[in-house]
């Protein structure tokens, strides 16, 4: 069974400083990920997926299927940033599954 | 677009009660998903359909949980009767398709309270 581990609960940074939510999968196929953020008292929205490669609001994340990784990243966090990010994994067989999510706060 | 829509927002019961949640997906979207939220968790899948059809409902407590979509619309989520460690927000999502690299859309969730 597939599995996402976000092994950081809680994650503080100063603003300006680079920014790094780590995410561990495990999956014996080819997996589809993606990055989900909470910002307080919203709904639970797409921040990125991997297939499109592209950078949004600063962030970046890069699939790496020999460490099994999908690292979120930031190079100069803003306090705006301060959310609540969830890894996420779709099989091929269109199941999902999420991690249990990394609190970032942002210091001034 | 209009978003996902999900009632009741708040629900508080006693256990052993009933409860049930409705959720209505964004026009056109085939799939839609039912996840549970433990305080301090990650979103758990009970139940994905594909249209009308069940495509996983694997964590789904089948003995007290059940859910259908009829029509292939608006789905409706239910637990009888309800327990202590139900306690949690109740997600809705849903997507154009299943799986790949489709987008989910989240409702606002409902969060249930079993005292």
């Amino acid at each position: 069974a597939q599995r996402v581990t976000q092994p950081e609960k809680l994650l503080s940074v100063f603003k300006g400083a680079p920014v790094e939510l780590k995410c561990n999968y495990s999956y014996s196929g080819s997996p589809e990920l993606f990055w989900y953020v909470q910002y307080s008292r919203q709904r639970l929205q797409l921040l990125l997926r991997h297939i499109s490669r592209e950078s949004i609001k600063g962030f970046t994340a890069d699939l790496n299927k020999g460490e099994t990784s999908f690292h979120l990243k930031k190079p100069f966090a803003q306090e705006e940033d301060s959310a609540m990010y969830y890894c996420a994994l779709n099989t091929n067989a269109g199941k999902s599954t999420f991690g249990d999510g990394t609190t970032l706060t942002v210091k001034p | 677009e209009a978003g996902v829509a999900q009632s009741p927002r708040y629900k508080i019961i006693e256990k052993r009660q009933s409860v049930a949640f409705w959720c209505n997906p964004i026009s056109g979207h085939a799939t839609l998903y039912w996840y549970q939220q433990i305080l301090g968790q990650g979103p758990k899948l009970l139940i994905q359909f594909q249209n009308n059809g069940v495509v996983d409902d694997s964590q789904l407590p089948k003995d007290r949980f059940s859910a259908e979509r009829l029509k292939g619309v608006d789905s409706t989520l239910k637990i009888q009767p309800a327990k202590l460690e139900d306690s949690a927000v109740y997600l809705c999502a849903s997507s154009f398709s299943s799986g790949g690299d489709y987008e989910q859309f989240f409702g606002p969730g409902t969060r249930l309270t079993v005292l």
